[in-house]
């Protein structure tokens, strides 16, 4: 059964340093989310991409945090420097494509990355 | 905040009984869903119920929707020690396959 990879599983880093975390969608996924979920929290959207574009980055941190995807397929975010209120889980998730209206793709989800900053 | 609001945030049931699960949401929707997620793993999709539904099972479980209140439940019948997770609920609204995600609630069923 396909799944969303995400790599690593586990980072621990110090304030101030640059971390990064790898997401690879479901084969032929176009579209791709970000989201934080603090622990105790649900999670929340930090950026979207439709393909290589970015369709929503409202809630992402732009001063410390970036995100590509330049091929259309995986995709890597990026915080630099980390603060320790960056801590929390990094999920990503992957769907067909987003439709307008009341059709919509399921969304599923790799297993994140837990970052800790010490 | 964005988020909904889920309660109980914390439910602690025995084997074989039900467990209710209520989430509130703020903006209009086009649907809900339900997702399970395991101790420091990903979401894992329960189901969905579309705005013009108010009542959709799968198996053990039943979803009701109320647009008017702006509020979801799910129940789980007959808990299992297995189903012990934290639940959530995300609402869908807009042109871009956005959810908004509850706080969720924790569940602890015991043999």
């Amino acid at each position: 059964e396909a799944e969303v990879a995400q790599s690593p599983r586990y980072k621990i880093t110090e304030k101030s340093q640059a971390v990064a975390f790898w997401c690879d969608p479901i084969s032929g996924h176009a579209t791709l989310y970000w989201y934080r979920q603090i622990l105790g929290q649900g999670p929340e959207l930090l950026v979207q991409f439709q393909d290589e574009s970015v369709v929503d980055d409202s809630q992402l941190p732009k001063d410390r945090f970036s995100a590509e995807r330049l091929k259309g397929v995986d995709s890597t975010l990026k915080i630099q420097p980390a603060e320790l209120g960056d801590s929390a889980m990094y999920l990503c998730a992957s769907s067909l494509a987003p439709l307008g209206g009341s059709i919509y793709n399921e969304q599923f989800f790799g297993p994140g990355t837990r970052l800790t900053v010490l | 905040s964005q988020q909904g609001e889920e309660d109980p945030q914390a439910l602690s049931i025995q084997e074989g009984e039900n467990a209710t699960m209520n989430c509130s949401y703020k903006t209009s929707i086009n649907n809900l869903q339900w997702y399970r997620q395991n101790s420091g793993r990903g979401l894992v999709h329960l189901i969905l119920i579309r705005s013009n539904e108010r009542e959709k099972h799968s198996g053990r479980l039943r979803v009701t929707l109320d647009t008017s209140k702006k509020s979801s439940s799910l129940l789980i019948t007959a808990s299992r020690a297995a189903d012990t997770a934290s639940y959530f609920c995300a609402s869908l609204s807009g042109g871009y396959n956005k959810l908004i995600f509850g706080a969720g609630t924790r569940l602890a069923v015991h043999p």
